[in-house]
């Protein structure tokens, strides 16, 4: 049964970059997209992006400027940095799963295995 | 705002049928993915694709969608259903994945 772990540090200061780590345990991460998934205080999910485990990336357009998903499937760990943070970027962090499928010439995606997810706090 | 929409409430009474829906024009051409979330945990997986469930989920969680709505029905409410609902999609440009905004579920 495949879990994920995320890790990193709570706080970190206005400006500075926020850096989390997503460890997969008890299978590969070959075949799948990997996703970082953000929930600010009260409010609702929100897709930071994902990394296919060839290291192939997308990212929300609206954090595009500041965000860099990697993947390290040696260590079965996927991470991601989030530059010049602010207070707007408080939130619970979630790493999920993403498998992919198609039916009828289309692909569709689906996060079917998450983190517990980790509270990052931006201080000034 | 998001580029797929959701009602911000709904309500359903105890054993009764509810829908709840998801509109956007990326959902005339990818399936949706929905998703419940109750306090302080994380996202569970509940429907995906042309209405699947993962192993675990309830028959009465029921996905379908027609031109630009995607829904997801709970046949016979329990109060354990009560939480947040997130659609998730591909967006317009295909490229990048969007939530909903979430529904909050009240089972009365």
């Amino acid at each position: 049964q495949v879990q994920l772990q995320e890790s990193g540090p709570g706080l970190v200061k206005s400006s500075e970059t926020l850096s989390l780590t997503c460890t997969v345990s008890g299978g590969s991460m070959s075949s799948y997209y990997w996703s970082w998934i953000r929930q600010p205080p009260g409010k609702g999910l929100e897709w930071i992006g994902y990394i296919y485990y060839s290291g192939t990336t997308s990212y929300n357009p609206s954090l595009k400027s500041r965000v860099t998903i990697t993947v390290d499937t040696s260590k079965n760990q996927f991470s991601v940095n989030l530059s010049s943070v602010t207070a707007a970027d408080t939130a619970v962090y979630f790493c999920a799963r993403v498998p992919y499928s198609s039916l009828n010439g289309f692909y569709y995606y689906y996060m079917d295995v998450w983190g517990k997810g980790t509270t990052v706090t931006v201080s000034s | 705002s998001s580029e797929l929409t959701q009602d911000p409430a709904v309500s359903v009474a105890l054993g009764q049928t509810v829908r709840i829906t998801c509109q956007g024009d990326s959902l005339g051409s990818y399936y949706a993915s929905w998703y419940q979330q109750k306090p302080g945990q994380a996202p569970v997986l509940v429907n995906y694709g042309k209405n699947n469930r993962p192993s675990g989920i309830p028959d009465r969680f029921s996905g379908s969608s027609s031109g630009n709505t995607a829904s997801l029905t709970i046949t016979g409410a329990q109060a354990e259903d009560e939480a947040d609902y997130y659609c998730n999609s591909r967006d317009r440009s295909g490229s990048h994945l969007v939530f909903g905004g979430g529904t909050k579920l009240t089972v009365l």
